[in-house]
């Protein structure tokens, strides 16, 4: 089975800051990377498809990037309303995991 | 625009079934575009999926959960539905239901609002 990590796994910068979470996967997963927000009590949002896609409606703030086994996702200037924690999924071979979240907060 | 509801009993008792159901509204089951699956998240923890079901029937499972998980569709109804067997504390958590898309990386891009089920005697 295909293993996610991020890092951080937590963090906390200032509005307008420039914040960059990664997950890496324990083998090559090509592009088939996805990022979520979740904000407490809330299911998730899809944010980014296919590691770089901007999903419909999403702020161009948010951007993903990578492949194989290493990922990036960046929030360009850091807004009130984008504390949340962070999830990275993969899918490969019929299955999907889901990394273990970044928690992002304001400093 | 399409929407998900879980419902079902929010307490189960150990060993027993936890059954759960979800509806689809706003545009059909059955269109063939995706795939329908099933995530849990105990409570201050990640997510974690538990499968997902075409509207054939074609299934795929969490290993981990494979032997107790069981992923069924009801076109008539619109609805998609998750039964786990043997259930302990363990399986304490929120529940969700989502559409997954067939792109690449297979993105949920629909959620319901989640159910939380409760494993206790």
């Amino acid at each position: 089975d295909i293993q996610m990590t991020q890092s951080p796994s937590s963090l906390s910068a200032s509005v307008g800051d420039r914040v960059t979470i990664t997950c890496q996967a324990s083998q090559d997963i090509s592009n088939y990377l996805n990022w979520y927000q979740q904000k407490p009590g809330k299911a998730p949002k899809l944010l980014i498809y296919d590691a770089s896609n901007l999903e419909t409606g999403v702020p161009s703030r948010f951007s993903g990037s990578g492949s194989g086994t290493d990922f990036t996702f960046t929030i360009s200037s850091l807004q009130p309303e984008d504390i949340a924690t962070y999830y990275c999924q993969q899918y490969d071979n019929l299955l999907v995991t889901f990394g273990p979240g970044t928690k992002v907060d304001i400093k | 625009q399409v929407q998900l509801q879980e419902s079902g009993p929010g307490l189960v008792k150990p060993s027993q079934t936890l059954s759960l159901t979800c509806t689809v509204s706003g545009g059909s089951i059955s269109s063939g575009s995706y795939y329908w699956s099933w995530i849990r998240q105990p409570a201050g923890k990640g997510l974690e999926w538990i499968g997902r079901i075409y509207t054939s029937g074609s299934t795929n499972y969490n290993p981990s959960l494979k032997s107790r998980v069981t992923i069924s569709v009801d076109t008539s109804k619109n609805q998609f539905s998750l039964k786990l067997s043997s259930v302990t504390a363990a399986d304490t958590a929120v529940y969700y239901c989502a559409r997954v898309g067939f792109g690449a990386a297979r993105s949920m891009d629909v959620w319901g609002q989640g159910t939380t089920v409760t494993v206790s005697s």
